[in-house]
């Protein structure tokens, strides 16, 4: 299985709203990313979990909050967003270590009302 | 700070030509640089890596050649096809943190 799942593909939400993006992969990868994308844009990295344990933050809001059950599932609770937080939020994986290739999920669509 | 420039935003190309991207970086020296395509509303899609002591990686119809004096990456699709239409990425891998530095992408229409 070489695929990363992400669940919802849209998501529409309320600024008071509480929701949750689920990402899941089967490949035993070690490292986990969430990257947010807007339109015409490179994925922007938010976080990167490595041995389930949070690696990188790159100084993002705590209205995001990102989670690590375990080695295979990723999941990020959003609370209180913004307009401006409307993005593809993507998902991926790869092994540890260099020269290894990320793989993607197909992204969940935001949009915050 | 780390710059990577991608050579344009759009490139237009006719069918069953050659088309080159450019990858462009200064500040670092990436270990590891790699290309993805990413397709609209989809997450990218790994294509290539090459390794900063590599010149050339080929897979298929793709090339990739690294040239770490220039600080520059091409990305060449030969034959290409209309199906080759997408935003291509290329991204540096600068240390062992799991980390890549994406450019901005160019998005490549091949024209029948």
């Amino acid at each position: 299985d070489t695929e990363v799942t992400q669940t919802p593909k849209h998501l529409v939400m309320g600024m008071t709203n509480k929701k949750s993006l689920k990402c899941e992969q089967h490949m035993g990868h070690r490292a986990m990313y969430w990257y947010k994308q807007k339109a015409k844009k490179p994925p922007e990295l938010m976080f990167v979990y490595s041995y389930e344990k949070l690696s990188i933050n790159e100084s993002v809001p705590s209205r995001f909050s990102p989670e690590c059950p375990n080695s295979s599932l990723l999941n990020l609770h959003l609370h209180a967003l913004q307009p401006e937080d409307s993005a593809l939020y993507l998902c991926a994986s790869s092994h540890l270590g260099g020269n290894n290739e990320q793989f993607f999920g197909p992204g969940t669509r935001l949009t915050v009302l | 700070s780390q710059k990577i420039e991608q050579n344009s935003e759009a490139l237009n190309i006719q069918e069953g030509k050659t088309a080159t991207l450019t990858c462009n970086y200064t500040n670092y020296s990436p270990a590891y640089l790699q290309w993805y395509r990413q397709d609209p509303g989809r997450g990218p899609v790994f294509l290539l890596l090459i390794r900063e002591n590599e010149k050339e990686k080929r897979k298929e119809r793709l090339k990739v050649t690294f040239d770490t004096t220039l600080k520059q990456s091409l990305f060449h699709i030969t034959a290409s096809q209309p199906a080759d239409s997408a935003t291509y990425l290329c991204a540096l891998e600068i240390n062992s943190n799991y980390q890549l530095i994406w450019g901005a992408g160019t998005k490549l229409i091949i024209k029948p």
